[in-house]
C-alpha cells in the first residue's frame, strides 16, 4: 500500500527560530508532492512540488523535493506565532483508483510557534 | 466568488440516527472527496466522485453513504452503522495542473454524538 509518512509528528519552538519539517513517500505512479497547512479549519494549499532539486518559495516558506530519495522538506524562517498549524503533505499519484484515491496524505506535523 | 462550502459547521447526532452533511462547490471541479480527520490520524479517505452518478468507496467507507447527482454537489451521509462518528470532515475538490492533482478543500463540519 502507498504511504506518506511526516516527521516530526509534533514540534514546539520559540518565535524567530528556523524549523524544517520532513515527508518522505512509497506512492506508485507518483506524479508530485503537496504541502498544506491547517489552522483550525481546512487546509490551505501551500505548494506544489514535481521535479526534484528546484526549490519553490513563498514568503518565508520553502520547499523542495528528492525524487531519488522519495522526500521533501518544507522550511520555516524567523517562524511567528501565526506559523503555528498542522502542515500536512501529500503525494498525488496518476493511477487513479482503488480505496486510497489519487491523493495519499501523511499524518501531519504539529507546529506550535511560542511567543 | 468561487469556493467549497460545507454545511452545517457543528452537527450534534443521536444514537441511531442518520445525518447527512452537505458539500456545494461553484469552482466547476469534476473530482469531489469526503475525509474524516481524527487527532493525530491524518486524512483518511471516505467516498470520491470523478464524474456526476459515480463514485468510489475510500479507505474508511463503512456507515457512510454519498450520492453525486449533480456537479457541484457531493452530501455524506453518517448512518447509524457507523459506530464512531465523532470528527472532523472535510470536503475537497480538485483540479488538474498537468499531470498532478490538487485538491482545494471545505471549511469543515465538526460532527458530535450525544
Amino acid at each position: 500500500e502507498d504511504k506518506v509518512v511526516q516527521s516530526p509528528l509534533s514540534l514546539v519552538v520559540h518565535e524567530g527560530d528556523t524549523v524544517t519539517l520532513n515527508c518522505s513517500y512509497e506512492v506508485t505512479n507518483f506524479r508530485s508532492l503537496l504541502w498544506y497547512k491547517q489552522e483550525k479549519k481546512a487546509p490551505t494549499f501551500l505548494f506544489m512540488l514535481t521535479s526534484s532539486g528546484i526549490e519553490k518559495k513563498s514568503g518565508r516558506l520553502s520547499s523542495i523535493l528528492d525524487k531519488k530519495e522519495l522526500f521533501s522538506i518544507l522550511n520555516i524562517t524567523a517562524t511567528q506565532t501565526g506559523d503555528s498549524a498542522i502542515y500536512l503533505c501529500a503525494a498525488s499519484r496518476s493511477n487513479y483508483g482503488g480505496s486510497q484515491g489519487n491523493l495519499i496524505f501523511g499524518k501531519g506535523t504539529k507546529l506550535s510557534v511560542k511567543p | 466568488d468561487g469556493g467549497i462550502t460545507q454545511s452545517p459547521k457543528y452537527l450534534f447526532r443521536k444514537e441511531g440516527q442518520n445525518v447527512t452533511l452537505s458539500c456545494e462547490q461553484n469552482l466547476n471541479h469534476d473530482a469531489m472527496y469526503w475525509y474524516r480527520q481524527d487527532p493525530g490520524q491524518g486524512l483518511r479517505l471516505i467516498y470520491y466522485s470523478q464524474i456526476v452518478n459515480d463514485f468510489q468507496k475510500g479507505d474508511i467507507a463503512e456507515g457512510y453513504s454519498v450520492s453525486r447527482e449533480k456537479k457541484e454537489s457531493f452530501p455524506l451521509t453518517v448512518t447509524s452503522a457507523q459506530k464512531n462518528p465523532t470528527a472532523f470532515y472535510l470536503c475537497a475538490s480538485s483540479i488538474w495542473r498537468g499531470s498532478s492533482e490538487t485538491q482545494y478543500f471545505g471549511p469543515g463540519t465538526r460532527l458530535l454524538v450525544l
